[in-house]
């Protein structure tokens, strides 16, 4: 079954500390986007690359750090610089940067 | 000014209505325009996508673009249970690689 993972559901962290968000896809897509959705606020693009060993910072970057060493996948590093952590994050892909984006089921991040 | 506005709700039909979600939008530059439902907790899932003005119909399921008022709809008929969900908008322009989204109407079908 093609499709997009990411790991874990839920994690919890406390302040100071730098976590890592895990995003894998199957579908052999180029091009794969993280976001982070907040209530009332809609998802904000936080870095995207169209391909390996590539990428560029979205409308929300500061805070976050990604690789995409491998076309599969492609991590995000919320680091403690972030100020407002705790969010919903997802991550997508797609063929190309102008193709349907297509979602992961997320990781619900919690920062105390 | 956003540049995509959607009305948040919540909104609540009885099951078998016919559900009007709609944005509106301020660049003219967007030409590609989808629709995505969300549950609860989980991942956006890509309902629609249409490119530039016209309608495009799948199952139950109809989105209307008007270009020209900047305006974009997504029509739901004899809506189910099982709809009830929260519609986001999304667009983008030629060659861009960021989708603007909208903020995501909640919508509840009663049984």
């Amino acid at each position: 079954d093609g499709g997009i993972t990411q790991s874990p559901k839920y994690l919890f962290r406390k302040e100071g500390q730098n976590v890592t968000l895990s995003c894998e896809q199957n579908l052999n897509h180029d091009a794969m986007y993280w976001y982070r959705q907040d209530p009332g606020q809609g998802l904000r693009l936080i870095y995207y690359s169209q391909i390996v060993n590539d990428f560029q910072k979205g409308d929300i970057a500061e805070g976050y750090s990604v690789s995409r060493e491998k076309k599969e996948s492609f991590p995000l590093t919320v680091t403690s610089a972030q100020k407002n952590p705790t969010a919903f994050y997802l991550c997508a892909s797609s063929v190309g940067t102008g193709g349907e984006q297509y979602f992961g089921p997320g990781t619900r991040l919690t920062v105390t | 000014q956003k540049e995509v506005e959607q009305d948040p709700g919540p909104l609540s039909v009885p099951e078998g209505a016919i559900v009007s979600l709609n944005c509106t939008y301020s660049n003219s530059a967007f030409q590609y325009f989808m629709w995505y439902r969300q549950y609860s907790r989980k991942g956006p899932e890509l309902l629609m996508y249409t490119y530039s003005s016209g309608n495009k119909e799948d199952g139950r399921f109809t989105a209307q673009v008007d270009k020209s008022s900047k305006y974009i709809s997504l029509f739901i008929r004899d809506s189910q249970p099982s709809d009830s969900a929260t519609y986001l908008c999304a667009m983008r322009g030629t060659g861009a690689n960021n989708l603007f989204f909208g903020t995501g109407t909640r919508l509840t079908v009663i049984p």
